[in-house]
């Protein structure tokens, strides 16, 4: 069974520029997960979307970070404009259901803003 | 107070020895807990799920306790290949979300 499956894996941008990163989930897996970790941090949820709905993007910071999971499979996350405290991973997962069921994590997008 | 809290750590213990961490959870209402491992630079993978009555898996036993609202792993006869950051993770007041700690740094010696 293919994994969730991420790009880019790397990212170099100067502060006020734009990102967009891709995921594309296990197949079958309704729920759908945008974390950012910073480094010694536990994962911090963004957003998450069960099939193309949004369920909780409460700590989405709305007026530079967007995302978008149009046909209920793959997301785009993206960020405009970029700030240094942006610089982070930003690890996508995917589960079969939403909350108690087990989440399978991408390699995450490694992000630096400079 | 965080939601869930995890001591940073590191904890550095020598191979063969057995070593403990706990993760405390502020929300009664959470029914769901889970310990993921993290290795360095690498994204979180499932070690175990947390049920009331506990779970074995190997050298891995993991235990909850409502009363004193924390979860436990405890990992006997460490291996060097255990040297990982542990997650845990509460389900919140809905049953959708998933509350994470900010991970125990674990560091087996040899």
């Amino acid at each position: 069974e293919a994994g969730v499956a991420q790009s880019p894996r790397y990212k170099i941008i100067e502060k006020r520029q734009s990102v967009a990163f891709w995921c594309n989930p296990i197949s079958g897996h309704a729920t759908l997960y945008w974390y950012q970790q910073i480094l010694g941090q536990g994962p911090k949820l963004l957003i998450q979307f069960q099939n193309n709905g949004v369920v909780d993007d409460s700590q989405l910071p709305k007026d530079r970070f967007s995302a978008e999971r149009l046909k209920g499979v793959d997301s785009t996350l993206k960020i405009q404009p970029a700030k240094l405290e942006d610089s982070a991973v930003y690890l996508c997962a995917s589960s079969l259901r939403q909350g108690d069921s087990e989440q399978y994590f991408g390699p995450g997008t490694r992000l630096t803003v400079t | 107070r965080k939601e869930v809290e995890q001591d940073p750590g590191p904890f550095n213990v020598p191979e063969g020895a057995t070593v403990a961490f706990n993760c405390t959870y502020s929300n009664s209402a959470s029914q769901s807990f889970f310990w993921y491992r993290q290795d360095c630079r690498k994204e979180p993978k499932l070690l175990m799920s947390v049920y009331s009555s506990g779970n074995e898996d190997g050298r891995f036993t993991a235990q909850l306790n409502r009363a004193s609202q924390y979860i436990s792993l405890l990992i006997r006869d460490s291996k060097l290949s255990d040297s990982a950051t542990y997650l845990c993770a509460a389900t919140g007041d809905s049953n959708y979300q998933l509350i994470w700690g900010a991970g125990t740094k674990l560091i087996i010696k040899p």
